[in-house]
């Protein structure tokens, strides 16, 4: 099957640095990636809505300004997460739809976000 | 707002069929229900999906009511490989919404 990389897949800052976490299809081509937050014990939150060569879409409440993403290319979108606070600590986990098959969204494995 | 609801969790013995039941009464026509689970600090992994009909497939079965407001996924003999937490989700124009999922419990 498809698969989603994510790398890092544990990162531990300094609160005020930023952290950039990237996002790659292996197997196939994603003109669309979605990016997800997870706190413990709830669902998954979507950030944004990542399309490759145009801006983000970010969900209400998201900051794009603090949230950047680039999806420079059919393989690769990336998060940075800039000047992170602790409240910025969770589980982040990309996934990305196959163009060639739409309804299928393939998930990466997640990183885990430490803002100390 | 689109929603799904799911019993918070489940329990079922080793090697006995399990049923998830999902609540879709908002979905719309065009909408795909989606079936994920995910295990402690991993990403989802994709069980199944389906428009109206049932389906099948070599993790589990999908029964869809008729009225599509509702749909059950079908483990059909569950092992302790199976214990996770099951997301039933609208796919509603391409987007994942995402329900507050079941957590299973398998006992051996």
């Amino acid at each position: 099957g498809a698969v989603v990389s994510q790398h890092p897949s544990r990162v531990i800052c300094k609160s005020g640095t930023s952290v950039k976490i990237e996002c790659r299809s292996l197997d196939f081509q994603a003109t669309t990636m979605f990016w997800y937050r997870q706190f413990p014990k709830q669902s998954l939150m979507l950030m944004a809505t990542s399309n490759e060569g145009s801006k983000a879409t970010y969900e209400q409440g998201v900051e794009k300004d603090k949230f950047l993403i680039n999806h420079a290319s059919l393989t690769l979108s990336t998060l940075t997460v800039t000047s992170a606070h602790p409240e910025d600590s969770s589980f982040y986990i990309c996934s990305a739809r196959d163009s060639q098959a739409p309804y299928e969204q393939y998930f990466g494995p997640g990183t885990r976000l430490t803002v100390t | 707002d689109a929603k799904t609801t799911q019993p918070n969790s489940m329990e079922s013995n080793e090697e006995e069929p399990v049923h998830l039941p999902c609540n879709h009464s908002t979905i719309s026509g065009t909408d795909y229900i989606h079936w994920y689970r995910q295990l402690p600090s991993q990403g989802p992994e994709y069980v199944i999906h389906g428009l109206t009909s049932n389906v099948n497939n070599r993790m589990a079965s999908l029964a869809i009511a008729e009225d599509r407001k509702s749909s059950t996924l079908i483990l059909h003999r569950a092992t302790l490989r199976d214990a996770a937490v099951y997301y039933c989700i609208q796919d509603s124009n391409y987007q994942l919404i995402w329900g507050a999922g079941t957590k299973l419990i398998i006992k051996p």
